[in-house]
């Protein structure tokens, strides 16, 4: 079985430019979380979504929006980049929301250099 | 809000050995669960453990177990019989019972087998 997907690996981008990063959960999983892992910063959560619907944000400002496609994959799109935006961004899936004992399964990331 | 925080930044111990890896969190409610993850260089999170705070018994998996101190919020982290495959970044985290999905993370600490 295939375990949580993101593309690219790698992302370059220009400060003001914008980003949009892609996940594909396990299938199977409806709820997908993006999280921020910034040098030194440890995880940040930034987004979940469950059955294509926003549930939660982190304390992130507006330009980093998402949203879920009917086949449960997710994107990611941070708008304006700043050179803090330069982290690896994770996805992780998990079978329902609502729960907490379910596991998230993370992916291998996304690595977003902002210069 | 709920924090977690892993006072040790970096670790290294010798091939065999055991190790212990802090974790203290803060948080007003009763009812939740307490992770560690691991993060081999290069590679997937992946969950280690899971503690449910309304159970008193430890939890164990393999060589990993955990001493779950609830009065005093600390979820320390024991590997035993340490192999150089246990090299990697380990992060405590929280995640409420029920409602919010998130989970959140301390900021790690570096483990280093030598072999």
């Amino acid at each position: 079985e295939a375990g949580v997907t993101q593309s690219p690996t790698h992302l370059i981008k220009t400060r003001g430019q914008q980003a949009t990063l892609r996940c594909s959960p396990i299938s199977g999983h409806t709820s997908v979380y993006w999280y921020q892992q910034a040098l030194g910063l440890g995880l940040q959560f930034l987004l979940w979504y469950d059955e294509g619907e926003e549930r939660n944000r982190g304390n992130f400002p507006p330009r980093f929006s998402g949203r879920q496609f009917p086949n449960y994959s997710s994107e990611l799109n941070v708008n304006a980049l700043e050179l803090e935006d330069s982290a690896l961004y994770l996805c992780a899936s998990s079978l329902t929301g609502g729960q907490g004992k379910d596991e998230q399964y993370f992916g291998p990331g996304t690595r977003l250099t902002v210069t | 809000a709920q924090t977690v925080t892993q006072s040790q930044p970096e670790m290294s111990v010798q091939e065999a050995e055991t190790v212990t890896l802090s974790c203290t969190y803060d948080t007003s409610e009763n009812n939740y669960y307490l992770f560690w993850y691991k993060q081999p260089p290069s590679r997937q999170m992946i969950l280690v453990i899971r503690q449910e705070a309304y159970k008193q018994q430890n939890a164990t998996e393999n060589r990993f177990s955990v001493n779950f101190q609830k009065a005093a919020k600390s979820f320390s982290l024991k590997i035993s019989d340490s192999q150089l495959g246990d090299t990697a970044m380990y992060f405590c985290a929280f995640r409420f019972l029920f409602g919010n999905e998130k989970l959140t993370f301390g900021t790690g600490t570096r483990l280093t087998i030598i072999p």
